[in-house]
């Protein structure tokens, strides 16, 4: 069965800082896809990343990157420069491409790891 | 508008009344999804369903149904509502695209008590 770790619960840090997110996965397929989502306070979901288990590229965006390492399984977010508004609830998830060559049954999400920046 | 749109946004109930959360989309995706959100244990799926004839369990469907009304509507029920079933409840869309699944899109969420 498919598993997301966030083994970190609950970060805090000082704005400026960067701060890494910890995702690791696991998963019997070799087809899969890897998110993020932050949750502000406010309590919606934002999708921030998608990855496809073939692409093994690191990505960069604005302040922040993700780095992709199939070796270990995981799936980390960087913040640079962290904000205030980058205060939220980061969760990673996994879906597997279990149906007619892509359908998934849905996300499977780790329990999240809560980010505080104090200004 | 929202592309996903859940009612109610708040609910405060009852332990044994029945309830149904709705959940309209405008992205015209076929596949659409209920989970639930607890304090520490992240989103867990609840339904989904591919299209109106295929409605399928996810991980933690107990005590709960689901309807497929239309491509554009999954509504979820709880049919005899009980505390433990206090959550953040969050609709989903997806689409498949040149054989890769597309980000879910989320709405806004139900935010559920049962008393």
């Amino acid at each position: 069965a498919q598993k997301v770790t966030q083994a970190q619960t609950e970060i805090s840090v000082v704005e400026k800082e960067d701060v890494t997110l910890d995702c690791v996965y696991e998963t019997r397929d070799t087809t899969y896809y890897l998110f993020w989502y932050k949750q502000p306070p406010s309590g919606e979901l934002v999708f921030l990343i998608r990855r496809n288990s073939f692409d093994e590229q690191n990505e960069i965006s604005g302040r922040y990157s993700w780095n992709f390492q199939k070796s270990t399984s995981s799936f980390n977010f960087t913040i640079t420069a962290s904000q205030v508004v980058d205060s939220a609830v980061y969760f990673c998830a996994l879906s597997e491409a279990t149906r007619s060559g892509g359908g998934a049954d849905g996300l499977t999400f780790g329990k999240g790891t809560h980010l505080i920046i104090q200004p | 508008d929202a592309d996903v749109t859940q009612t109610p946004r708040n609910r405060i109930t009852k332990t044994g009344k029945r309830i149904m959360l709705e959940c309209s989309q405008t992205k015209g995706h076929d596949r659409m999804y209920w989970y639930r959100q607890d304090p520490g244990l992240g989103l867990r799926l609840i339904y989904y369903s591919f299209d109106v004839k295929d409605i399928n369990k996810g991980e933690i469907s107990d005590g709960y149904s689901v309807s497929r009304q239309a491509q554009a509507k999954f509504s979820l029920s709880l049919e005899s509502a009980i505390p433990n079933q206090t959550a953040l409840y969050f609709c989903a869309t997806s689409d498949l695209e040149a054989g890769f699944n597309q980000p879910q899109h989320f709405g806004d969420g139900t935010r559920l008590s049962i008393l």
